[in-house]
């Protein structure tokens, strides 16, 4: 089993503020990195699929870059906003059918 | 369209119980998957369906859970002699196939609860 690991585990963030949060996995072996949204309650969103090293994807005020050489995902907030408050989750893929979550970046915008 | 369906939402069973969850994947997707995650933990992969191939077993924790897949659509998991380090929730997600860029949907999850 993989060891994902995300940091920090939990953060808060002032409304309007940028922020970002790094999910590590191990660089050897690598299949597909996967961040996903999950607010209480609710399935977790699937928000990026990233494969290729140097990979960087954006959805409206989210983006995510990728490193596999060196084995870290960022994940970015720009202009946070009270409904981005949920726990970010990134999950590695390994031996193509299984994913290998971190326990989350918990983040809270403060209005 | 809809998306993967679990059922129940919630559980609570006593000590001992057997237990069965169901998911409905996505219409068409053949891959499925089954997940959980205890307090303080991370997600945990517990088994796997593609298609009508063997599905991979490896990350269930005993031989008190087990899983099927009926005519390579909806899934039962199922728990016997719950013990309260089961208690979790249980999510189950779906691909369309699975390759390392599909992306994988998932339910909103089963809580489990054991008195």
């Amino acid at each position: 089993i993989l060891n994902v690991e995300q940091s920090p585990q939990s953060l808060h963030v002032q409304e309007g503020d940028s922020t970002n949060f790094t999910c590590s996995f191990p660089s050897s072996n690598f299949y597909a990195l996967h961040w996903y949204r999950w607010e209480t309650a609710k399935s977790p969103e699937a928000l990026f699929v990233m494969t290729l090293n140097g990979d960087e994807k954006k959805k409206g005020r989210i983006s995510a870059t990728l490193n596999t050489k060196e084995g870290y995902s960022y994940l970015y907030i720009k202009g946070s906003q009270p409904e981005d408050s949920a726990t970010y989750l990134c999950a590695s893929l390994y031996g193509n059918n299984r994913l290998a979550f971190g326990k989350g970046n918990q983040v809270v915008v403060i209005p | 369209g809809a998306g993967v369906s679990q059922s129940p939402s919630n559980k609570v069973t006593e000590k001992g119980k057997d237990v069965e969850l169901r998911c409905d994947p996505i219409s068409g997707h053949t891959a499925l998957y089954w997940y959980r995650q205890s307090l303080g933990q991370g997600l945990e992969f517990l088994i796997y369906f593609q298609g009508n191939s063997a599905p991979d077993k490896s990350g269930l924790p005993s031989d008190r859970f087990s899983a099927e897949r009926t005519g390579g659509s909806v899934s039962t998991l199922t728990i016997q002699r719950t013990q309260q380090e089961d208690s979790a929730v249980y999510l189950c997600a779906s691909s369309l196939v699975a390759t390392p860029s599909n992306t994988i949907y998932f339910g909103e999850g089963s809580w489990l609860t054991v008195v």
